[in-house]
């Protein structure tokens, strides 16, 4: 059974950088997409992005420009950077294998954004 | 605002039957198959239907997705209190090159 955990700071400092890493565990991290998605509280879910563990990557339009991505296949690990962060970036940040549908996901990790 | 439109709300009575929708667009649910997660509270999502009408291992066919042109449904039969959660319908969007979700709707069992 896969399982994805995610791990990283629970609080971050505005104009700083978010670094998550999610680990995967009972299965390969080869050929598969791998996302990342996050809700705000009391909010819907938002896609973030994906890389595949080529080091191949999609993100979302309106988070491009801060996003970057990477995969760790001897680690079987990917990681999030999410830069220059303000109070609308506090959420929990979960991590998912792509498939392309997001078929096992992280318990998820909460980060708030404050100075 | 979200690409996929649901509606924020639905409810029904244990037993009955409820369905949820999901519009969108040539771009992403026209042209894209659709995956719908339920996510109870406190919990992350959960794979409920994916390529618009099947179901993973382990989910009761009482759970059924369709899917016509631009819109999709979510169907739930025999509602249980345990199905109290929030629905998510998602996809992939050709034009944005992204994967978009709806805004989530809270199923109340009545």
């Amino acid at each position: 059974q896969v399982q994805l955990q995610e791990s990283g700071p629970g609080l971050v400092k505005p104009s700083e950088t978010l670094s998550l890493t999610c680990t995967v565990s009972g299965g390969s991290i080869s050929s598969y997409y791998w996302s990342w998605i996050r809700q705000p509280a009391g909010k819907g879910l938002e896609w973030i992005g994906r890389i595949y563990t080529s080091g191949s990557t999609n993100y979302n339009p309106s988070l491009k420009s801060r996003v970057t991505m990477s995969v760790d296949t001897s680690k079987n690990q990917f990681s999030l950077k999410l830069s220059s962060v303000t109070a609308a970036d506090t959420a929990v940040y979960y991590c998912a294998r792509d498939e392309p549908d997001l078929d096992y996901w992280g318990q998820g990790t909460l980060v708030t954004v404050s100075s | 605002q979200s690409v996929l439109t649901q509606p924020p709300s639905v409810s029904a009575a244990p037993g009955q039957k409820v369905t949820i929708s999901c519009s969108g667009s040539s771009s992403n649910i026209g042209n894209n198959y659709v995956s719908w997660y339920q996510q109870l509270p406190g919990t992350a999502p959960k794979l409920l239907i994916y390529e618009n009408n099947k179901r993973p291992s382990g989910i009761p066919d009482r759970f059924s997705g369709s899917k016509s042109g631009t819109s999709a449904t979510l169907g739930i039969t025999g509602l249980q209190t345990g199905d109290e959660a929030d629905y998510y319908c998602g996809t992939w969007d050709s034009s944005l090159s992204a994967k978009v979700f709806g805004g989530g709707t809270k199923l109340t069992v009545l």
